[in-house]
């Protein structure tokens, strides 16, 4: 079936760093969710993607999607401890309504 | 706007008992989802209804059964508990148009003991 991987699992770094969570998946995409959680709390839908070769910024945040539409990326610039969360993608493919989530990436920010 | 709401907050329960989990949405949507989260597993799906009236299956519906008792409210029942369903549940709902964000309930930390 349909999957969709995310990369890195977990990513710990220093406040100001940059960061960058990958996903790909196994068959082309009509769309790309992206979706943050903070520790304890529930996700919040962030952007979505829909062309092929799309970039989105949301302030610090860079969202892109593959020409291919398999792949998409979320790179954060000078992460601060604010970012600290588990970024998740979630694709759907042609008219399936139903996401196919990611494992989600960790990020830890030490200030 | 409440958004979505989820009751309850934590639950306890004992092998083989069963309890009903509350959603209910006032952003007049028509797709509500069940999820559950482990640690490790990301988001997995339980149920979906896409209209008032009809569900699905998801991912992972063992264990499960779901209610749409009108638009607003999707509940999700477990009739006899088992540990393996000790997670936390998130309730979300979604337009019908646009970019189908899913919106997503504070979650019920559930324990099965």
């Amino acid at each position: 079936g349909q999957q969709v991987m995310q990369i890195p699992q977990y990513q710990h770094v220093q406040e100001g760093e940059d960061f960058t969570t990958y996903c790909n998946s196994s068959t082309t995409l009509s769309n790309i969710q992206w979706y943050k959680q903070r520790p304890g709390g529930h996700p919040v839908f962030l952007i979505q993607l829909v062309k092929s070769g799309e970039v989105k910024k949301q302030k610090r945040l860079t969202f892109q999607f593959g020409e291919a539409k398999k792949n998409s990326s979320l790179h954060i610039t000078a992460t601060q401890t604010t970012d600290v969360g588990t970024y998740f993608c979630a694709g759907r493919g042609g008219n399936n309504r139903k996401l196919i989530w990611g494992l989600g990436t960790s990020l830890a920010v030490n200030p | 706007n409440a958004g979505v709401t989820q009751t309850p907050k934590f639950q306890v329960l004992k092998t083989g008992q069963s309890m009903t989990l509350q959603c209910a949405q006032d952003m007049n949507h028509n797709s509500m989802y069940w999820y559950r989260q482990d640690p490790g597993m990301g988001l997995r799906l339980i149920y979906y209804s896409a209209s008032e009236g009809t569900t699905d299956k998801g991912e992972v519906p063992n264990g499960y059964n779901v209610s749409r008792l009108n638009k607003r409210e999707f509940s999700l029942r477990l009739e006899s508990a088992a540990p393996s369903q000790t997670s936390v549940y998130f309730c979300a709902s979604s337009p019908s148009g646009g970019t189908y964000e899913q919106y997503f309930g504070p979650g019920t930390r559930l324990t099965v003991t």
